[in-house]
């Protein structure tokens, strides 16, 4: 089955930016979506589709995925955005929605 | 708005069957949308259970992780499905939500989440 690899942790300092990675065998050729999930709160799709935003997310996440690589950055990092993020990916091959591993982001 | 409205119980003894039930607001399980079944625990993430949708006839897909153990199927009649995990272990201790997919794989509205502890 399909593996995608995030890194376990991501620190960073208030107002700079956050990127966090999604390994995958040729993700490039598949559309990445991403979750925010905060203890005690069902997740929240932050990225649909590589890059797109749903109504109600900031600017301030955006998305992006190319070759083995899919990446979600948030700019202007606030408090708030302290969370597990999951990537997420449709493998056709048995018709599985497959999730990374989830990195934990921790505001300095 | 869509809403989803999750029951069950919190706990249940090992090798019995877990068993919960997603109510739908705002939208009809009838529809084109995927009702799917997602778990999250410290030590697994996110794991997608499966899920089950109407393509003129009703249709389930399975997570490889549960397949074998795991169905998921669909009341008409109240506007909700359930979903039945069975022979749980300790292992299966998670907090568990429903979910929708409509517009692509991804899921879009989210039900508020169930803790559900396997233990004797």
């Amino acid at each position: 089955s399909y593996v995608l690899t995030q890194p376990p942790s991501v620190s960073v300092a208030p107002g700079q930016t956050a990127t966090i990675a999604c390994g995958g065998n040729n993700i490039g050729t598949k559309t990445v979506h991403w979750y925010q999930a905060k203890p005690g709160q069902a997740p929240v799709l932050v990225v649909y589709d590589d890059h797109d935003r749903p109504s109600g997310i900031p600017e301030r996440f955006s998305g992006s995925n190319s070759g083995n690589t899919a990446t979600l950055t948030i700019s202007r990092v606030e408090a708030g955005d302290e969370a597990d993020y999951f990537c997420q990916v449709w493998e056709s091959t048995g018709d599985q929605r497959v999730f990374g591993g989830g990195t934990k982001l921790t505001v300095l | 708005q869509v809403q989803l409205q999750q029951s069950g119980p919190g706990l249940v003894k090992p090798s019995q069957t877990l068993s919960l039930t997603c109510v739908i607001s705002g939208d009809s399980v009838s529809d084109t949308a995927g009702w799917n079944w997602i778990r999250l625990s410290p030590s697994r993430g996110l794991e997608w259970l499966g899920r089950t949708y109407y393509r003129s006839k009703w249709l389930a897909d399975y997570g490889l992780s549960v397949k074998g153990r795991v169905s998921i199927s669909p009341d008409t009649s109240k506007n909700q499905f359930s979903l039945h995990l069975n022979s749980v272990t300790p292992e299966d201790t998670a907090v568990y939500y429903c979910a929708r997919d409509y517009r692509g794989p991804y899921f879009d509205f989210w039900g508020q989440g169930t803790v559900v502890t396997v233990s004797s």
